[in-house]
């Protein structure tokens, strides 16, 4: 069975402090891993995807990386913005479902 | 710009009161997904239409029901909310091959769902 858990469940930054949030996941056959940014009350919205190990985007002060075992996204030099709950997601060979981890909610400090 | 789009992005109904959500779509997608998503939860798939090929999920209680009447739209029902049913649903889209799922799902706004 496909589990993606995501770590820290929180993560409380102060402007300007980088830091990084953890997906890891165990799926047979990966065909994409997805980052989505969700703000409270709002849809996901799409950042990355990934498809094999060693491959790496950014975005503005994000960035994602993905290993055969797990993802990170780096946020760097973080703006009270960059607040949200980020949720990454994988996809199996074979089927169109997404299993999504519970999230990391980001909270950046001015 | 090429989105998808909610409707309402608010509805109350009362309990046993059937109730019909609304999601439409300009990317064009040829798959829609409805998520049912609880507090902070993640999001949890309901069903998706690929193309017109409707794909429940095992777990998805039979009150709830979706059409796909062309590309571009596709509603849910519930046909009796209960209060366990008050929750965010998220329509999505992504352009995939049958069985291989290697493109993004776009998500609309979502629409809060209350049950009185």
């Amino acid at each position: 069975e496909d589990q993606v858990t995501q770590s820290p469940e929180a993560l409380r930054l102060q402007e300007g402090e980088s830091s990084s949030l953890n997906c890891s996941y165990t799926v047979s056959g990966l065909r994409g891993l997805f980052w989505y940014r969700q703000d409270p009350g709002k849809g996901p919205d799409f950042l990355f995807t990934l498809y094999s190990a060693g491959e790496e985007k950014e975005k503005e002060r994000l960035k994602a990386t993905l290993t055969k075992k797990e993802s990170f996204l780096h946020i760097t030099a973080p703006k009270p913005e960059d607040a949200a709950t980020y949720r990454c997601a994988v996809r199996p060979s074979g089927r169109l479902k997404l299993s999504f981890g519970a999230g990391t909610t980001v909270t950046v400090r001015a | 710009d090429a989105m998808v789009i909610q409707n309402p992005r608010y509805q109350v109904t009362q309990f046993g009161k059937p109730v019909t959500l609304s999601c439409s779509q300009t990317l064009n997608h040829n798959v829609m997904y409805w998520y049912q998503q609880k507090s902070s939860q993640a999001p949890k798939l309901l069903f998706h239409y690929y193309d017109k090929d409707f794909n429940n999920e095992a777990d998805t209680p039979d009150n709830f029901q979706s059409r796909r009447p062309n590309t571009s739209f596709c509603f849910l029902d519930i046909r009796s909310p209960g209060l366990g049913d008050a929750a965010m649903y998220l329509c999505a889209t992504s352009r995939d091959r049958r069985g291989d799922g290697t493109h993004e799902q776009y998500f609309g706004p979502g629409t809060r769902l209350t049950v009185t």
